[in-house]
Parts: C-alpha cells; sequence; structure tokens
C-alpha cells in the first residue's frame, strides 16, 4: 500500500544551524510534493511545490529536494530560528488527482 | 479576505448524536477538501468538492456526509456521532483551474471530542 514516512521523533537543532527534514514514499509516484508549517492549534500553511521534473525548489532560507529514484524528498532550513519551531509536513499528489496524501509530520525544535 | 473559516472550533457531542461543521471561503477557491487529524497523525482526506454541487469520497468517508451548494460553503455532516470521529477536522480550499499544483489554503480546524 502506498506509504508516507516523516520522522515521527522531534528533531532538536540550535539556532543557527541548518535542519533537514525528510519525506520518504513507498508504493508511489508522486508528481507533485508540497511541504506545509503548522503550529499547535493552527491549521497547515503552505510553504513550497515542487514538481517531479524539478531537482530543487529554494524560498528564501527554505529548500526542498526531491529525488525520484531514491522516493524522497529532503527539506531544508538554513540559519535557523527558534521561530521555525513548529510541525513540518509534506504531502503527495499524483498528476491527474486533486487529492493529496499528508505524511504524519515532523516536529522541528530551534534551540535558542 | 477572511480565507477559509471553521465554525464551531470545539464541540463536545454525545455518541449518537449529530451536528454539521461549517467551512466558507471568500477566495473563490473552486475546490475544497475536508480532512481530519488525529493525535501524532497526518491528515487524513473524508471529502472534497471540485464544484458546486460535485463532491466525491476521500480516504476515509465513512460517517460522513458532504454538500456543495455553493462556491463558497462546503459543510461537513456527521450523522451518529461515534468516538472513533473524536479528531481534529479541517477544511482546506484551492483555486485549481487543471491540477493538484496550487497551494491549499486551510482554516483553522473544529476539535471535536464526542464522548
Amino acid at each position: 500500500s502506498q506509504k508516507i514516512e516523516q520522522n515521527s521523533e522531534a528533531l532538536n537543532i540550535q539556532e543557527g544551524k541548518t535542519a533537514t527534514l525528510t519525506c520518504n514514499y513507498t508504493n508511489y509516484s508522486p508528481a507533485y510534493l508540497q511541504w506545509y508549517r503548522q503550529d499547535p492549534g493552527r491549521g497547515p500553511v503552505f510553504l513550497l511545490l515542487i514538481r517531479e521534473n524539478e531537482k530543487e525548489k529554494r524560498k528564501e532560507r527554505l529548500k526542498v529536494t526531491f529525488d525520484t529514484t531514491l522516493k524522497q524528498s529532503l527539506f531544508h532550513i538554513t540559519a535557523s530560528q527558534p521561530a521555525d519551531s513548529a510541525t513540518y509536513l509534506c504531502a503527495l499528489a499524483t498528476s491527474g488527482t486533486y487529492k493529496y496524501i499528508f505524511g504524519t509530520g515532523t516536529r522541528l525544535k530551534v534551540l535558542a | 479576505n477572511a480565507g477559509v473559516t471553521q465554525t464551531p472550533k470545539f464541540r463536545i457531542l454525545k455518541i449518537g448524536q449529530s451536528m454539521t461543521l461549517q467551512c466558507a471561503q471568500d477566495m473563490n477557491h473552486n475546490y475544497m477538501y475536508w480532512y481530519r487529524q488525529d493525535p501524532g497523525m497526518g491528515l487524513k482526506l473524508i471529502y472534497y468538492s471540485v464544484g458546486a454541487g460535485i463532491t466525491d469520497k476521500g480516504e476515509v468517508p465513512n460517517g460522513y456526509n458532504v454538500s456543495r451548494s455553493t462556491t463558497e460553503d462546503f459543510p461537513l455532516r456527521l450523522e451518529l456521532a461515534a468516538p472513533s470521529q473524536t479528531s481534529v477536522y479541517f477544511c482546506a480550499s484551492s483555486y485549481s483551474p487543471g491540477g493538484p499544483w496550487e497551494t491549499q489554503y486551510f482554516g483553522p480546524g473544529t476539535r471535536l471530542l464526542v464522548l
């Protein structure tokens, strides 16, 4: 069955370091992959979209990679700040569908 | 723009009761979605709609119903509440002329407790 895995354990890093979160998937061939940020008690907020034919996407301090051979996406936050502390969700969709499948999310804590 | 709004924010239901979770968006988006999020879990799609009058099932539709009579509103109905429906419910919308590359905008969520 289709499966999306994100590290369920919280990731703690020091302020100023680069945070790297992973999203692995199996039995799935996504054409689109999105990353969202979710703060406690709030709805997810869209961060970045990457398509299957794109290797990398950047937005300010954020960078996403998409490796369809490894079936993996990496999400990087450079120069991390305590305000980056949140849960980050990846979501995948195949072409021809309007439905995204979400991962369970990884909780990031940036320590001052 | 208010974006995506949801009411109520929190509700306690007794087993067997029914209720409607309200969702509205003022962005003129075609697509609307209902998700549930259980503690420590990802979002599970319950139902979605690609426009007024058109709805379809997601991953976990059992126990729920939806309707889409207008572009703006997409209510979710629970007919016979069960403890397994205790969750946080999120409504989302997106403008998508052709595909799933559009951003989904989420509401603040409705926390439902069924006792």
